[in-house]
C-alpha cells in the first residue's frame, strides 16, 4: 500500500514553459487535492475533486489545471509557468475528514 | 469563510521541556479542527483531531490539544519534547457542514526546534 505518491521530488522551469505534476493514490479514496505551500502561508487550496469525472477549484486555482479520469490520479497542470509559481505541492487524498499527504514536489520557476 | 491564526511562527525549546503551540480560529459555523505535523523534508501527517465529543485529545506520542469553543482556540501541548519532534506544525480547520466536502483552511505554520 503505497498511499498516495507524487512525481517529481524536484523539478526546475523556465518562465512560460508547462509541466504536469502527476498524483496517485491506492486507497480507492474519492476526495483528492492540491495545496500549495509557501513559508508562513500555511497551506493553500488550489483545486480538489470529489470523485472522477468532478473538479473545482479551491482558493488559488489561477495558472493551473486538473483533471480527473480516475479514482487513483489527479495530476496538476502548468500551462504558461510563472516565478510566482515556484512553491511546494502537495497531493492529498482523504477518507472521512482526515487528509494523506503525498511526499510533495518542490518547483523551482526561473 | 473561516480563517486560521498560530501566533508563532517559531517555537525553539530545550529537551524535556514542556511546549505550547497557539492555534486561533474565525469561523460563522460549526468546525472540526486538526494538528498536522510536517517532518524536515517529508509532506503532513496527521497528529490530532477534534470532530466531536471531549474537548481534549491526546496523539499516540505524547501531544494534546483542547479545543475551546468560547475562545476559539484549539492550543497543542507537549509536557515534555524530544529532539525527535522538531518539526513544523499547522493548524487546520473544516466546516461541519456536508457541503464544504473536505476543505480544510490551514494556519501558517509553528516551526519547534527542540535542542539538546
Amino acid at each position: 500500500n503505497a498511499g498516495v505518491t507524487q512525481t517529481p521530488k524536484f523539478q526546475v522551469l523556465k518562465t512560460g514553459q508547462s509541466m504536469t505534476l502527476q498524483c496517485a493514490q491506492d486507497m480507492n479514496h474519492e476526495y483528492m487535492s492540491w495545496y500549495r505551500q509557501d513559508p508562513g502561508m500555511g497551506l493553500r487550496l488550489i483545486h480538489y475533486s470529489v470523485g472522477a469525472g468532478i473538479t473545482d477549484q479551491g482558493e488559488v486555482p489561477n495558472g493551473y489545471n486538473v483533471s480527473r479520469s480516475t479514482t487513483e490520479d489527479f495530476p496538476l497542470r502548468l500551462l504558461s509557468a510563472a516565478p510566482s509559481q515556484t512553491s511546494v505541492y502537495f497531493c492529498a487524498s482523504s477518507y472521512g475528514r482526515v487528509k494523506f499527504f503525498g511526499p510533495g514536489t518542490r518547483l523551482t520557476v526561473l | 469563510a473561516q480563517s486560521v491564526t498560530q501566533l508563532d511562527s517559531q517555537v525553539p525549546v530545550f529537551e524535556e521541556a514542556p511546549v505550547e503551540l497557539r492555534c486561533n480560529y474565525s469561523s460563522s459555523v460549526s468546525v472540526y479542527l486538526f494538528w498536522y505535523v510536517q517532518y524536515p523534508n517529508q509532506g503532513l501527517q496527521l497528529l490530532l483531531k477534534y470532530l466531536s465529543g471531549s474537548t481534549l485529545v491526546e496523539s499516540i506520542n505524547g501531544f494534546e490539544a483542547e479545543f475551546n469553543k468560547s475562545q476559539t482556540s484549539f492550543h497543542l501541548r507537549k509536557p515534555s519534547v524530544h529532539i525527535s519532534d522538531t518539526a513544523e506544525y499547522f493548524c487546520a480547520v473544516s466546516e461541519v457542514i456536508k457541503a464544504a466536502g473536505n476543505k480544510l483552511t490551514f494556519g501558517g505554520g509553528t516551526r519547534v526546534l527542540v535542542k539538546p
